[in-house]
């Protein structure tokens, strides 16, 4: 079946604009996370959703970053007057929760600010 | 806290050499470890995790307790072997990964 979906795969984009990344996960992985992949960095881990739950935003970086999940399936990341340091590869991936180490990954979107 | 080290940035090995990719973990639970893999132009997948105790595309990562390891091995390297191996730690909600290591297997 179809895997994990993101959009845009690229955008770049000014310093203090706010941007929209979006993450179409597998149909029936309940559970989806963010992350974002600097330059020399490893996965940084962003934010967990896991169904109609309360999501686990440890791993945002500052309050410009927010993510929502819409009926347990599409999830948008959004990153409010962006700085340069934004800048990397966001990636989303999901899984099954009773699997949370089992982890499908999309594509990426390569985040550039100017 | 939970940590994930891999020491080695780039390596690079001859065609047909054995290769070993280090991971070391820092975890205070019992862990469940996995290894990721991301060839050119494609998205991360996962290749293998410690608990299945499998061999894939003939690597194998057995988990060490004792010395807090979980290292990549393939006693032949191959052409295609060539990508980027992320080792990962299985926290409560999320994978903890290691900043990656480049393998390179020259022919």
């Amino acid at each position: 079946g179809a895997g994990v979906s993101q959009s845009p795969s690229n955008k770049v984009t000014e310093k203090g604009k706010d941007v929209e990344l979006r993450c179409d996960p597998i149909s029936g992985h309940t559970a989806l996370y963010w992350y974002r992949q600097s330059l020399g960095q490893g996965l940084e881990f962003l934010i967990y959703f896991q169904g109609n739950s309360a999501p686990d935003k440890s791993g945002l970086p500052s309050d410009r970053f927010s993510a929502e999940r819409t009926g347990g399936s599409v999830s948008t990341l959004t990153i409010q007057r962006t700085q340069q340091e934004d800048s990397a590869v966001y990636l989303c991936a999901s899984s099954y929760p009773s699997a949370p180490g089992e982890q499908y990954f999309g594509p990426g979107t390569r985040l550039t600010v100017t | 806290a939970q940590r994930v080290t891999q020491p080695e940035k780039l390596l690079s090995v001859f065609k047909g050499a054995p290769v070993e990719l280090k991971c070391n973990y820092s975890y205070s639970g019992s862990p469940e470890l996995f290894w990721y893999v991301q060839y050119s132009r494609q998205r991360l997948q996962l290749l293998l995790r410690h608990i299945s105790r499998e061999s894939i595309k003939g690597f194998t990562a057995d988990l060490n307790k004792g010395e807090t390891s979980f290292h990549l091995k393939k006693p032949f390297a191959q052409e295609e072997d060539s990508a980027m191996y992320y080792c990962a730690l299985s926290g409560a909600n999320n994978l903890f990964f290691g900043t990656g290591t480049r393998l390179t297997v020259i022919p």
